[in-house]
C-alpha cells in the first residue's frame, strides 16, 4: 500500500512566523502535490512537483513556496504565515507521465491554524 | 480547461435508500474521472475511476458511477445507503499538462448525511 505521511495533524503558529510542512512517500513516486481544503471550495492546488528539484505552480501558490530536495519529500512553505492560511493542507502523490490515470494517495492532512 | 461541477452541496437520505450525487464534467478531450470519498477527520480516499474502458464503473463499498458522454455526466450511485457512508464525496477530473504529467481538479464537495 501507498504511504503518504505528513508531518503534523494540527499546528498553530501565529501570524508572520514561518511555517514548514512536511510530506513524504513511499512508493517512489514521481510526481507530488500540495492542496488546501476549505469548506465549500474543494481542494485547490498550490504547488506541485514532477521531480527532484523541479516545481510549478498550481492554482493558488501566492504566500507558499516548496522545495523538494529529495524524491520521497515535498515540504510546503509559508514564508510569513498570515490568518487567511488557516486551513486543511493535504499532500499527495502520484506515479509519472501522461498516460497513466492519473490516481493520487493523500495524506491524513494538517490543520494548520494561524492566530 | 478540464472542470467538474458537483451539483449538491448537501444531500441527506435515510438508512436503506438510494443514494444519487450528482457530477458534471467540461473537458475537452476524452476525460478520465473520478470520484473520492472523505470521512470526518480522514484523509482522501479513491472510490473508483473511470479512465475510458466500461462506462460503468465499480468501486468499493457498493458504489458505482456511469459516465455519460451525451450528458457529460459521471454520477454516483448506491442501491442501499449504510450509516457509515456519511461523509465528504469529491469528483475529480484529470488534466494532462503541457509541460507533461498531470492534475486532477476537484469539484466543491457534496457532504452526504444518512439518517436511521
Amino acid at each position: 500500500d501507498v504511504k503518504v505521511t505528513q508531518s503534523s495533524r494540527y499546528l498553530v503558529k501565529r501570524t508572520g512566523e514561518k511555517v514548514f510542512l512536511e510530506c513524504v512517500q513511499d512508493m517512489d513516486h514521481e510526481n507530488m502535490f500540495w492542496y488546501r481544503q476549505d469548506p465549500g471550495l474543494g481542494l485547490r492546488l498550490i504547488y506541485f512537483s514532477y521531480d527532484v528539484k523541479m516545481k510549478e505552480k498550481g492554482d493558488i501558490p501566492e504566500g507558499y513556496s516548496v522545495s523538494r530536495e529529495k524524491k520521497e519529500r515535498f515540504s510546503l512553505i509559508l514564508e510569513s504565515a498570515s490568518t487567511n492560511q488557516t486551513s486543511m493542507y493535504l499532500c499527495a502523490s502520484s506515479l509519472g507521465g501522461t498516460s497513466g490515470s492519473g490516481e493520487q494517495y493523500f495524506g491524513p492532512g494538517t490543520r494548520l491554524t494561524v492566530t | 480547461a478540464q472542470s467538474v461541477t458537483q451539483l449538491d452541496s448537501h444531500v441527506s437520505v435515510s438508512e436503506g435508500t438510494p443514494v444519487l450525487l450528482r457530477c458534471n464534467y467540461s473537458s475537452s478531450y476524452s476525460p478520465s474521472l473520478f470520484w473520492y470519498v472523505q470521512h470526518p477527520n480522514k484523509g482522501l480516499q479513491l472510490l473508483l475511476k473511470y479512465t475510458s474502458a466500461a462506462t460503468l464503473v465499480k468501486g468499493i463499498n457498493g458504489f458505482e458511477a456511469e459516465f455519460k458522454k451525451s450528458e457529460t455526466s459521471f454520477h454516483l450511485t448506491k442501491p442501499s445507503a449504510h450509516m457509515s457512508d456519511a461523509a465528504e464525496y469529491f469528483c475529480v477530473v484529470k488534466s494532462i499538462l503541457t509541460g507533461g504529467g498531470n492534475k486532477l481538479t476537484f469539484g466543491t464537495g457534496t457532504q452526504l448525511k444518512v439518517e436511521l
